[in-house]
């Protein structure tokens, strides 16, 4: 198995333009989620989705988009890139096991808006 | 409102100290508490959880000590290594982890040789 895996690796966008995050697992999971990563701020969470067709917010949500066709890919969307969405974006991915989700996280994608 | 705070920042501890890592939180609708280890370059990845349903923990040299009553929990690494220097986060969610986790800002932990 591949675990979860995001692309691309590195970005880097002008203000304004648009582009979309990509997030896939092979574990079968349910429930995919979204965080940011800022520099002593630790992460938090962006989007989460519980299943296909299923999506919520999180703590930080704006300015970014999700949907969930399918169970295997959760991408995340801007729509309009600022210089605050600079980040490092990490995917992860969880299934119920005795009790609680355990989260398994990809490799994150570092992001840079100019 | 941080709704998680992680202490200290930073630490340096000697090769074979016990490294300890302190997390307060504030709601206590939060059911479940998870640590996780992030080395430069790479995504966290679960190290130890504990429900509040027990007060202590241990997997290897990690502990997860926790006191409901105080909202407090901290990762105790016993016989610490060169190799566990790495940033470490708490974390809390309630639902099991279902609605998405809320994380402490982090630690940054130096083990000398």
């Amino acid at each position: 198995n591949a675990g979860v895996t995001q692309t691309p690796k590195f970005q880097v966008l002008k203000t304004g333009q648009s582009m979309t995050l990509q997030c896939a697992q092979d574990m079968n999971h349910e429930y995919m989620s979204w965080y940011r990563q800022d520099p002593g701020m630790g992460l938090r969470l962006i989007h989460y989705s519980v299943g296909a067709g299923i999506t919520d917010q999180g703590e930080v949500p704006n300015g970014y988009n999700v949907s969930r066709s399918t169970t295997e890919d959760f991408p995340l969307r801007l729509l309009s890139a600022a210089p605050s969405q600079t980040s490092v974006y990490f995917c992860a991915s969880s299934f119920p096991g005795l009790g609680y989700y355990e989260q398994y996280f990809g490799p994150g994608t570092r992001l840079t808006v100019t | 409102q941080q709704q998680v705070k992680q202490s200290p920042q930073s630490l340096i501890v000697q090769k074979g100290g016990i490294s300890i890592i302190n997390c307060a939180y504030e709601n206590t609708a939060f059911d479940y508490f998870p640590w996780y280890q992030q080395f430069p370059g790479k995504g966290p990845a679960l190290l130890i959880a504990i429900r509040p349903d027990v007060s202590e923990k241990k997997e290897g040299r990690f502990t997860i000590s926790f006191n409901k009553s105080a909202k407090q929990f901290s990762l105790h690494i016993m016989d610490s290594q060169p190799g566990d220097s790495a940033t470490y986060f708490c974390a809390a969610s309630e639902g099991g982890g279902a609605d998405g986790l809320t994380f402490g800002k982090g630690t940054h932990l130096i083990i000398q040789p």
